[in-house]
């Protein structure tokens, strides 16, 4: 079992576009992340959920709108895709400070 | 707010060889402090952490000790193989900031045979 999933796996797509990609937990966390990995390796949070409540919002583009409609699953909506957004994009979920997972991770190109 | 600085790389080892990879902090309160692995093409994996002060968290031969007085946590293994290369990042967590990682830049080693 799979314990931090994300799907797809890759993801390309024309900009303009808007696309979604999804994440599941099965380990009871009340915690999930979203983070977002550059072309030069590095890692920053965009959004964090508890309990389906959203307590981090980093500046980001509101282009990008999470959604967790129950506490195991943080979904990631982008709109109007551009070419920067173009990224490894990592799910992750922890129990306050314990149990971080990372999800194995969604390569998206925008061409 | 906090932030994590970490040695440059690439690193290049030959196996064997002794491994440092520098990591020092900055934090309002008392972060809990990791070091993740990724390996090519994968996602990341938890190497170790440490939760307070003097705790050495250690696995598969590396380690790292949670030093309060010089705001470091410093990753060290005494003989690498070619099987860790590898980009290794350290990384923070406070309760303040909602428990999210903040990650240093990472440090790319590769080990030569």
């Amino acid at each position: 079992d799979t314990a931090v999933s994300q799907t797809p796996k890759y993801l390309v797509t024309q900009m303009g576009n808007d696309k979604s990609i999804k994440c599941e937990q099965n380990l009871g966390h009340d915690t999930m992340y979203w983070y977002k990995q550059d072309s030069k390796k590095f890692l920053k949070i965009m959004f964090s959920y508890n309990n389906k409540e959203l307590i981090i919002n980093e500046t980001v583009p509101n282009r990008f709108s999470p959604k967790s409609p129950d506490k195991a699953h943080l979904n990631l909506h982008i709109n109007s895709l551009e070419l920067g957004d173009s990224a490894v994009y990592f799910c992750a979920s922890s129990q306050g400070q314990r149990g971080y997972t990372f999800g194995s991770g969604t390569r998206l190109t925008v061409v | 707010g906090n932030s994590v600085t970490q040695m440059e790389g690439p690193v290049t080892l030959s196996e064997e060889a002794f491994l440092t990879i520098n990591c020092t902090y900055t934090a309002t309160g008392y972060p809990s402090l990791f070091w993740y692995v990724q390996y090519p093409g994968e996602g990341l994996q938890l190497l170790l952490k440490a939760t307070k002060a003097d705790d050495k968290g250690s696995n598969k031969g590396f380690e790292a000790t949670y030093r309060k007085e010089t705001t470091s946590f410093h990753l060290e293994k005494g003989s690498v193989q070619v099987s860790d290369s590898a980009v290794y990042f350290c990384a923070l967590s406070e309760g303040d900031s909602g428990y999210a990682l903040n990650f240093g830049k990472g440090t790319s080693l590769l080990v030569t045979p």
